[in-house]
Formats: C-alpha cells, sequence, structure tokens
C-alpha cells in the first residue's frame, strides 16, 4: 500500500524553541494531508488539513499562529510547533488520503516531549 | 464529532474470532464505514471500508447490516498483534473529507 513518512519520530526540546514535523508521502502524491495530534490514553484530535499551494484549514481552538503548516509540494507537507511549551509534548500523526476510495495512509507519528 | 458508537473495550482469546460492533445509526446514503487500528505509540493502520456489501481482505472481514446502521469488523484468527484500539468511521468516498475520529475500541488478545 501506498506510504506516509513522518520525521522525526522523536523530538526532545527546550520550552520556548521551535520544532519542524515533515510528512511525506513517498509513491504518491497528496495535495491534501491532514495533522493530528494525540495525548496519552485519548483518540487522535484532527488538528488542521494541509492544503498543497495553499493556506491549511485549522480547526476550531488550535492556533494557527502556533502550528505552523506548509504544504509546498505534491509530496510534502510540515508541521512546526513554534515557542513550544511543555503542554505541546503530544504525539503528532500525519495522513494522507489516496485513490479514489479515499482510504487514510498514516505516518509513524512523532512523539514530541517539550522540557 | 464521531458518527460512531463502539464499545469501549473487549477481550478475545488468541486463535479465536475477534468481532468488533461499531454503530452508526445516522450514517448517509453515500457514506462509506472505514475501520483502522492504531497500535500503541504507532500511527494508525487502514483495515477495511465498505459502502454496503459486506466486504474481506488479508487482514479482516466488514460485515455491514442491510439497513447500515451498524457493521461489525471480525479479525478471523486473533493474534498477541492485533492487540490495538480499533477505530470504526464513517465518511465519503472521494472529496478528500477530513475524519474524525471517536474513541474506538481496545482489543486485548489474551494468550
Amino acid at each position: 500500500g501506498a506510504v506516509v513518512s513522518q520525521h522525526p519520530s522523536w523530538v526532545i526540546c527546550k520550552s520556548g524553541t521551535s520544532v519542524k514535523i515533515e510528512c511525506r508521502s513517498l509513491d504518491f502524491q497528496a495535495t491534501t494531508m491532514f495533522w493530528y495530534r494525540q495525548f496519552p490514553k485519548q483518540s487522535l484530535m484532527l488538528m488542521a488539513t494541509s492544503n498543497e499551494g495553499s493556506k491549511a484549514t485549522y480547526e476550531q481552538g488550535v492556533e494557527k499562529d502556533k502550528f505552523l503548516i506548509n504544504h509546498a509540494s505534491l509530496t510534502l507537507s510540515t508541521l512546526t510547533v513554534t515557542s513550544a511549551h511543555p503542554e505541546d509534548s503530544s504525539f503528532y500523526i500525519c495522513s494522507a488520503p489516496t485513490g479514489g476510495d479515499e482510504k487514510l495512509f498514516f505516518g509513524s507519528g512523532t512523539q514530541l516531549s517539550v522540557l | 464529532d464521531a458518527k460512531t458508537t463502539q464499545p469501549t473495550s473487549m477481550d478475545c482469546a488468541e486463535g479465536r474470532a475477534a468481532n468488533l460492533p461499531c454503530n452508526h445509526s445516522t450514517i448517509s446514503g453515500n457514506e462509506y464505514v472505514y475501520w483502522y487500528r492504531q497500535i500503541h505509540s504507532q500511527g494508525p493502520q487502514y483495515i477495511i471500508h465498505g459502502l454496503k456489501n459486506n466486504e474481506t481482505n488479508e487482514m479482516a472481514s466488514l460485515i455491514i447490516t442491510e439497513d447500515r446502521k451498524s457493521s461489525t469488523l471480525i479479525l478471523p484468527h486473533a493474534t498477541l498483534r492485533d492487540t490495538a484500539v480499533y477505530y470504526c468511521i464513517v465518511g465519503f468516498s472521494g472529496g478528500y473529507q477530513k475524519v474524525t475520529f471517536g474513541t474506538g475500541t481496545k482489543l486485548q488478545v489474551i494468550p
């Protein structure tokens, strides 16, 4: 099946710094990608929809200036957590739909720990 | 808001069939039923999807009731590696609809 590659798998950073997470579709083009956040023992929460060549669409309550999304090509979307704080520590996951039946393929996730 | 209801958790003996139910009573005529699973600390994995006919692939079978208000995912011979959270989702095929996850069913396969 289609492959979505997400990097890094885990990252530890100091409070106040910024962290960039990359999501790549390896064998298909993705005009749309989705970014999720997941806290321990909770379900995935959709943060935003990344659209190639246009602005991302953010879900209610998600700060667009804090979670910067760039989708500059058909195979790459990035999520930058700016001025990270400990409460931003979470598991971040990207996904992309492929094929006419729109099933989603997911990255392996990024565990962010902000100290 | 999630449009499905699933039991919070289930146990299944290794080697036996695991039957995971899902209620989606408000499903519309052109919405599909998708199943994904998430093994601990990994990204979710697509399992199977269907519209109204029963479907089978190498991973599982999907049984959808005639009125389409509920479905059952069947793992025919559960193994320990099938221990995961299973999510049932309804959505449209085509159009890149955003997907909202509910709480899912935590399946524990017991040796």
